[in-house]
């Protein structure tokens, strides 16, 4: 089973300010299958970003990923107040299993 | 409009049995491969299983494996999840997805005496 660890925990900013969330696998994923999702409270996972680096339909582009191999990258350029959310990676590699990441929370500063 | 609506849920003793339905509209059901992730009050996504287009092809987190089992009938664009043996830790609100972007809201599933 591929572990996917996601770091920081939280990320405390400001709106406007640049995000930086971390994905890193325990193996490599060469074929780039990363997904990155966006929860917020009482809310159903809003997919982001599918094949490490494409953003699903509708998403802004100041949302965006990056890595290969064993590490990953979703960026949001400038925070916006809606951004304020749970983020998860999550792997669609190792099919038949798929994991998700443990999450980062980007909180208000 | 495209969705998926899950149905099911309630409050449950442990050892007992559930079945989850999803029901999806506004797509063509019967081209995606399905999940089923559940997560627990406060914590994160974890994916539970899956099954392929025709159902031919599934496959359950370790977690799962052998108490539940994921089904789906392409006629009446659902796909379901029965849950026996059930547990306290199976305690979660419990989300279908088709493919990767398509959610439903969930339905909560409470494991207690």
């Amino acid at each position: 089973e591929i572990v996917l660890t996601q770091s920081p925990g939280t990320l405390s900013l400001s709106p406007g300010e640049r995000a930086t969330l971390s994905c890193r696998a325990s193996q490599s994923i060469s074929t780039n299958y990363i997904a990155w999702y966006q929860q917020k409270p009482g809310q159903a996972p809003r997919l982001l970003i599918h094949g490490a680096s494409s953003r699903a339909t509708g998403i802004p582009d100041r949302f965006s990923g990056s890595g290969s191999g064993t590490d990953f990258t979703l960026t949001i350029s400038r925070l916006e107040p809606e951004d304020f959310a749970v983020y998860y990676c999550q792997q669609y590699n190792n099919s038949p299993l798929l994991t998700f990441g443990g999450g980062t929370k980007v909180e208000i500063k | 409009e495209v969705q998926l609506v899950e149905s099911g849920g309630a409050l449950i003793q442990p050892g007992g049995s559930l079945r989850l339905s999803c029901a999806a509209s506004g797509i063509t059901f019967s081209s995606y491969w399905m999940h089923w992730v559940r997560q627990a009050p406060g914590k994160g996504l974890v994916w539970v299983s899956r099954i392929n287009t025709d159902g031919t092809t599934i496959a359950y987190a370790d977690s799962v494996k052998g108490r539940f089992t994921i089904s789906r009938d392409n006629a009446k664009n659902t796909v379901y999840l029965q849950m026996n043996s059930l547990r306290a830790e199976d305690t979660a609100i419990y989300y279908c997805a088709a493919g990767l972007g398509i959610w439903g809201q969930g339905t909560m599933v409470t494991v207690s005496s």
